[in-house]
């Protein structure tokens, strides 16, 4: 399995705002990813962060909203930009480890 | 349609019930299903990881999948209060060594009541 920790764990921001969220892993893996998961949904795949490239972002997600930093094979951080209430999710970091995907805690955020 | 598709309940059983959760799919293209349980707050918890089609049991609980029906199924015998969670199907393309972005369904909320 692998171990992952989130920071923070729930926040709460005014709308316009932004939010760093904080993903580490208890040891190096290629390929971390960012799901949300908005109320009553399926978990839906943000996108995907290699370390040293770019993340590649899945279809409706860009990276002027959803900016990724990557800077070593044991952590990334999500941000969430220009916060609306429609941004109300929980927010999971996630990684693949010999073929099996594990997930964090996740972050719970609330927009006002 | 969406890919996926998972009744998302909610489903209420007896301690000691038999439990079926069940997704249907659409692509024929997904090879690997996983079932995840996530607890109230808490991330999703990789419970059956298989690939193609037939059974695969792990303790009290048993996978199914049936790919020219584009069903899967999860069992579970002899629940517990403890098994009260929400269960997550997720399928993907590829898996194994190489990585397969998950395709997930919506979720069953399952309480088991002593």
């Amino acid at each position: 399995s692998a171990v992952i920790s989130q920071k923070p764990s729930r926040d709460i921001c005014q709308r316009g705002t932004s939010l760093t969220i904080q993903c580490q892993v208890d040891s190096q893996v290629t390929m971390m990813f960012w799901y949300r998961q908005q109320p009553g949904q399926s978990l839906t795949l943000i996108a995907t962060a290699n370390q040293g490239s770019e993340a590649t972002y899945e279809s409706g997600f860009v990276i002027d909203k959803f900016p990724i930093s990557r800077p070593n094979l044991t952590f990334s951080t999500l941000t969430v930009s220009n916060m609306s209430p429609e941004d109300s999710s929980i927010y999971l970091c996630s990684v693949q480890r010999l073929g099996e995907q594990y997930f964090g805690p996740g972050t719970r955020l609330t927009v006002t | 349609q969406k890919e996926v598709e998972q009744d998302p309940g909610p489903l209420s059983v007896p301690e000691g019930a038999i439990v079926s959760l069940n997704c249907t799919y659409s692509n024929s293209a997904f090879q690997y299903f996983m079932w995840y349980r996530q607890y109230s707050r808490k991330g999703p918890e990789l419970l059956m990881y298989t690939y193609s089609s037939g059974n695969k049991e792990d303790g009290r609980f048993t996978a199914q999948v049936d790919k020219s029906s584009k069903y899967i199924s999860l069992f579970i015998r002899d629940s517990q209060p403890s098994d009260s969670a929400t269960y997550l199907c997720a399928m993907s393309e590829a898996g194994g060594t190489s990585y397969g972005k998950l395709t997930f369904g919506q979720g069953t909320i399952l309480t088991v009541h002593p």
